[in-house]
């Protein structure tokens, strides 16, 4: 089966950059989802299909995808961004089919 | 405005059997694939099931041959049988909407399923 790798943590101070990197086999090839998770709620997409935010996610999440490595990227991180973050892909060519990362905690500092 | 109500979680004995249903409005369920999405206490998000438009169906391993997912057009409605239940299907789940290349992108609740003696 497929497999999303993720690191357990990543720490940033307020107003600085976040990146979370979610590692693939050939994951470029595929569209990857990003989500984020407060405590005590559900999921909340926040970045679908690699790169496009849903309507009502601020500007300053964004995404990228290449090779074996999908990033989610978050610009003048605020203090509300403290959450855990993880990446999904669609993986049709197995029987499963939906596929989560193993999820990152986001600290802001 | 979209909206996925789950209920029928609880505490039940290892063995023993639940029927969650998830409620929805605002959409069709029929005409889109829906998913269950489970998280064991701290833990992270794991798929459970998918049902497609067409009404194929797919499960993770850890659950296959003992959960059932379906739906009842009339109802717009979601379920999820689960028999057998152990310890380790303890969690909460959720049902959630999956636009596939467009993500998963409504959520229910969550309805907290405990399997204990």
């Amino acid at each position: 089966s497929y497999v999303l790798t993720q690191p357990p943590s990543v720490s940033v101070a307020p107003g600085q950059t976040a990146r979370i990197t979610c590692g693939g086999n050939n994951i470029g090839s595929k569209s990857v989802h990003w989500y984020q998770q407060k405590p005590g709620q559900a999921p909340v997409l926040v970045v679908y299909d690699d790169s496009d935010r849903p309507s009502g996610i601020p500007e300053r999440f964004s995404g990228s995808n290449s090779g074996n490595t999908a990033t989610l990227t978050i610009s003048r991180v605020e203090a509300g961004d403290e959450a855990d973050y993880y990446c999904q892909v669609w993986d049709s060519s197995s029987d499963h089919h939906v596929v989560f990362g193993g999820g990152t905690k986001l600290t802001v500092l | 405005e979209v909206q996925l109500v789950e209920s029928g979680g609880g505490l039940v004995q290892p063995g023993g059997s639940l029927r969650l249903s998830c409620a929805a409005s605002g959409f069709t369920v029929s005409s889109n694939y829906m998913s269950w999405v489970r998280q064991a206490p701290g833990k992270g998000l794991e798929w459970v099931s998918v049902i497609y438009s067409g009404g194929s169906t797919y499960y993770a391993d850890s659950v296959k041959g003992r959960f059932t997912i379906s739906r009842d057009n009339s109802k717009n409605t979601l379920y999820l049988q689960m028999n057998s239940l152990r310890a380790e299907d303890t969690a909460v789940y959720y049902c959630a909407r999956d636009g596939k290349v467009d993500g998963i992108d409504y959520w229910g609740q969550g309805t907290l399923v405990t399997v204990s003696s």
